[in-house]
C-alpha cells in the first residue's frame, strides 16, 4: 500500500500570510501513460464532512477559491494557501488515487491563525 | 443537486454488528461508485473501500477484509456499509462518498459507538 506523510502535523500562520503543507508518497503517483498524478487535497471544518479542494494533483475543484493552489510531482506535493482567510482554519488531508485501491489519506495537517 | 443522506447514530456492543446506509439523489446512481471513509475520534480520515453502483464490484481496505461487506440496492439509489465484530477501536464517524477517485460529494455521516 502507498503511506502518505505530510508536514507539518500543524502551523499557525498570520492572516493574510501565506500557508504551505506538504505530501509525500512512498512511492509515485505519477501516471506516465497520462502525466497525471493521482493526488487529491481536502479541507476539513469541526463536524463537517471533508470538502475536495484539489485533485489531479493541480486541478481546482468548481468553487474553491484560487487562493488555493496545489503543485508537485511523482511523490512530492504541496498545497499552498497564498493569503490566508480566517475561514480557511481547518485540518487539511492529501489522499493518493493511484492504480488499485486502497486510496490512503495523508494523517492530516492542522491549520491555524497566528 | 447531488445529495447523500445517510442513516442516524448507532452504539453497539462490541462484536455486534452494524449497517449504515447512504441514499444518494440528484444523479444517476448506477453512473457513480461509493466510498467509504471512517474517522475515530480526533482522528484522520481513514479510506475503508468502495463499490460500484454499476456492478457491484468492491474493493475493501486489507485490515477490514473479513469484517466489511458493502452494498448497493439500485431500486432504491441507496448505498449500505456492514462492519461485523465490532470493537472498540471501530468506534468513528462513518462517511459514505460518490466516486471511488476524488471525492466530491459526502454524506453527512454516521457516528457509530461501539461500547460495552
Amino acid at each position: 500500500d502507498i503511506v502518505m506523510t505530510q508536514s507539518p502535523d500543524s502551523l499557525a500562520v498570520s492572516l493574510g500570510e501565506r500557508a504551505t503543507i506538504n505530501c509525500k508518497s512512498s512511492q509515485s503517483v505519477l501516471y506516465s501513460s497520462n502525466n497525471k498524478n493521482y493526488l487529491a487535497w481536502y479541507q476539513q471544518k469541526p463536524g463537517q464532512p471533508p470538502k475536495l479542494l484539489i485533485y489531479w494533483a493541480s486541478t481546482r475543484e468548481s468553487g474553491v477559491p484560487d487562493r488555493f493552489s496545489g503543485s508537485g510531482s511523482g511523490t512530492d506535493f504541496t498545497l499552498t494557501i497564498s493569503s490566508l482567510q480566517a475561514e480557511d482554519v481547518a485540518v487539511y488531508y492529501c489522499q493518493q488515487y493511484y492504480s488499485t485501491p486502497p486510496f490512503t489519506f495523508g494523517p492530516g495537517t492542522k491549520v491555524d491563525i497566528k | 443537486q447531488v445529495q447523500l443522506v445517510q442513516s442516524g447514530a448507532e452504539v453497539k456492543k462490541p462484536g455486534a454488528s452494524v449497517k449504515v446506509s447512504c441514499k444518494a439523489s440528484g444523479y444517476t446512481f448506477t453512473s457513480y461508485g461509493i466510498s467509504w471513509v471512517r474517522q475515530a475520534p480526533g482522528q484522520g480520515l481513514e479510506w475503508m473501500g468502495w463499490i460500484s453502483a454499476y456492478n457491484g464490484n468492491t474493493n475493501y481496505a486489507q485490515k477490514l477484509q473479513g469484517r466489511v461487506t458493502m452494498t448497493t440496492d439500485t431500486s432504491t439509489s441507496t448505498a449500505y456499509m456492514e462492519l461485523r465484530s465490532l470493537r472498540s477501536d471501530d468506534t468513528a464517524v462513518y462517511y459514505c462518498a460518490r466516486g471511488q477517485r476524488w471525492l466530491v460529494y459526502w454524506g453527512q455521516g454516521t457516528l457509530v459507538t461501539v461500547s460495552s
